[in-house]
């Protein structure tokens, strides 16, 4: 059974840079079927795609993050990252880690969150 | 760009509920997917495929549509379904969302 794990700081302060980790256990980062992504929620409002990443290292951003957030895949180690720099208080928000089916409807899989507050 | 309707939806116990979501171009199906999220977890996948309900989903919860429009339909609402639940096409965007409240 796949299990997504995230983890990473849960304090950061304003205009430095997050770096958050998605461990993947009962599956291959490294597989040609599946992409692996970032969601996050800020309190009290909805869900927003951050991006996601191939097992080759293609990826694709939101919009509105593009030239602020990076993804990357460790295949050795079986897990992706994703980093934002410049961090506002308006980035204060629970991360999520997925991973999508590139085959036709393919269930998605999601971990639990990792809150991120940023704060001075 | 998904746009769901309506924003909140208020219905007694045993309602038939109805949510839409709407993309602003054809969306495959085949990646169009339904969570459901209570206050303080993670969203749980309820409908992928558009219409293929996730393991352990109740079979009141179904999904349809193509194209453009795509529906989540709770046959008959329990407490327990009063939630915030989101749209989302694969890869790509969510909808803003559509609050559920059991009278």
């Amino acid at each position: 059974q796949l299990l997504l794990q995230e983890s990473g700081p849960g304090l950061v302060k304003p205009s430095e840079t997050l770096s958050l980790t998605c461990t993947v256990s009962g599956g291959s980062v490294n597989s040609s079927n599946y992409y692996w992504a970032w969601i996050r929620q800020p309190p009290g409002k909805g869900l927003e795609w951050v991006g996601s990443i191939y097992y080759t290292g293609n990826t694709y951003y939101s919009p509105s993050l593009r030239g602020r957030v990076t993804l990357s895949v460790d295949t050795a180690k079986n897990h992706f990252s994703m980093k934002l720099d410049s961090l506002t208080a308006a980035d204060t928000a629970v991360h999520y880690c997925a991973r999508f089916g590139l085959a036709a409807a393919v269930p998605p899989d999601w971990g639990q969150g990792t809150v991120v507050t940023v704060s001075s | 760009v998904l746009t769901q309707s309506p924003g909140t939806l208020s219905l007694s116990p045993g309602a038939r509920a109805t949510l839409s979501c709407r993309a602003s171009q054809s969306v495959s199906s085949d990646y169009l997917a339904w969570y459901q999220q209570k206050p303080g977890q993670a969203p749980r996948l309820l409908i992928y495929g558009a219409s293929r309900r996730a393991a352990g989903i109740p079979d009141r919860f179904s999904g349809s549509g193509s194209g453009t429009d795509f529906t989540l339909t709770i046959s008959s609402l329990e407490p327990e379904d009063s939630a915030v639940y989101y749209c989302q096409q694969h890869g790509s965007s969510f909808g803003g969302g559509t609050k559920v409240e059991i009278k």
